[in-house]
């Protein structure tokens, strides 16, 4: 069975950073591109960031360009995303997904999500 | 990147058909062959429902089907039962190497 699990969420000051975790079993991570999407309290989805198979590629929303940067380790099945200079629209639970093959062919499946809270 | 456009709120009986429409631009969902349409129940993980405008993924019902023309792609529920209840999402890859999400639809089954 596929599973992705979040973690590193919590409540983290404006301006400061986080970094979040997906452990990736019952498939072979390294195959399949990853990705981050973000849902705000009460709001639609907002895709984040994709990263290929390997790493070398990597995508991002230009509200989270250049703030945020996604990597994974294909050796300890693990996708990372680093948020950096965090504001209040960041808030929102973070999902890990799954690329059916390439980032443009649907996500299936999704993790539970880990809450972000940017709040002073 | 401006989100695709969907209905706020639609609604059906049951054993009725409810259409969910999408658009775009020509820069995503018309150029592309790559929308995908996400069920989501409350307090519940998004689940994909349709991918490339007209594959169901295994092991979900064919009463859903989704099509495509030029900048507008649709979701149809045929039959509708109580629990498609739910909000759904339609996504199209970009142009630009993105995804796009849509703005959400919640649907009321009466």
């Amino acid at each position: 069975e596929v599973q992705l699990v979040e973690s590193g969420g919590g409540l983290v000051q404006p301006g400061g950073s986080l970094r979040l975790s997906c452990a990736a079993s019952g498939f072979t991570f390294g195959a399949y591109a990853m990705n981050w999407v973000r849902q705000a309290p009460g709001k639609g989805l907002e895709w984040v960031t994709t990263i290929s198979t390997g790493g070398d590629d990597t995508y991002y929303a230009d509200s989270v360009k250049g703030r945020f940067t996604i990597s994974r380790d294909n050796l300890k099945n693990t996708l990372h995303l680093h948020l950096d200079s965090l504001t209040a629209e960041d808030s929102a639970v973070y999902y890990c997904a799954k690329s059916r093959f390439t980032m443009a062919q649907g996500f299936d499946p999704w993790g539970q999500g880990t809450l972000v809270t940017v709040s002073s | 990147q401006s989100a695709l456009t969907q209905p706020a709120s639609v609604s059906g009986s049951p054993g009725q058909s409810v259409t969910i429409s999408c658009t775009g631009t020509s820069g995503d969902v018309g150029g592309f062959d790559y929308v995908s349409w996400y069920q989501q129940h409350p307090g519940e993980v998004p689940k994909l429902m349709i991918y490339d405008v007209t594959y169901r993924p295994s092991g979900v019902s064919n009463r859903f089907s989704g099509s495509k023309s030029g900048n507008t792609a649709s979701l149809t529920i045929s039959g509708l039962q109580a629990e498609d209840e739910a909000d759904y999402y339609c996504s199209s890859y970009t142009r630009r190497s993105t995804l796009v999400f849509g703005g959400g639809t919640k649907l009321t089954v009466l």
